[in-house]
């Protein structure tokens, strides 16, 4: 079975420009997730996606965060415009299904951003 | 206060030995809770998963949880140098499966 995909791996861009990280999740997860994960922190989720809709964007800084599913399989998540505080790995996750509370959640390989 | 607090370490043990990491959370609604492992440069990866008091053994690694003191442990029993990384806790409060990690406690085990 493969995992979840993330391209870029890597992205270094200069502050005020913008950036877009795609996502595929493994075949037939209902449930995308996409995380932050600043330098010796731990993730911090910026939006649920289950299939097509959004369960949960309350932590997205919306003025320049957004992000999209396709058809309920892919996903975007975009900056613009970027900030030196943006600097951080973006991982996406995936599940099953998103009720109950037991689910586990498989991790793709991350983009690192680099904001200069 | 965090919503989910570890101590960030290091945490340096021998080989052998036994490496006991923590993990406190603050709501007390919190259904499920996991630890995830993530080597230096990867992403985190799924070790254990508890959602009752007591204990949940998986080969060298057991969590504990108490609901009542929120508080979740995990014990790595018999520690080799390819357990050195972070271990992140993880909280699920219940209802459409949201994570609150904690900042991990980074492992180093010296042979």
């Amino acid at each position: 079975e493969a995992g979840v995909a993330q391209s870029p791996r890597y992205k270094i861009i200069e502050k005020r420009q913008s950036v877009a990280f795609w996502c595929n999740p493994i075949s037939g997860h209902a449930t995308l997730y996409w995380y932050q994960q600043i330098l010796g922190q731990g993730p911090k989720l910026l939006i649920q996606f289950q299939n097509n809709g959004v369960v949960d964007d309350s932590q997205l800084p919306k003025d320049r965060f957004s992000a999209e599913r396709l058809k309920g399989v892919d996903s975007t998540l975009k900056i613009q415009p970027a900030k030196l505080e943006d600097s951080a790995v973006y991982l996406c996750a995936s599940s099953p299904r998103t009720s109950g509370d037991q689910e586990t959640q498989y991790f793709g390989p991350g983009t690192r951003l680099l904001v200069l | 206060q965090k919503e989910v607090e570890q101590n960030s370490g290091p945490l340096s043990v021998p080989e052998g030995a036994i490496a006991s990491l923590n993990c406190t959370y603050s709501d007390r609604g919190s259904q499920s809770f996991f630890w995830y492992r993530q080597y230096s440069g990867k992403s985190p990866e799924l070790i254990m998963s508890i959602y009752s008091n007591g204990d949940k053994e998986d080969g060298r690694f057991t969590a504990q949880l108490n609901k009542a003191s929120q508080y979740v442990s995990l014990l790595i029993r018999d520690s080799q140098p390819s357990d050195s990384a972070t271990y992140l806790c993880a909280v699920n409060r219940g209802g459409y499966n949201k994570l609150i990690f904690g900042a991990g406690t980074r492992l180093a085990v010296h042979p």
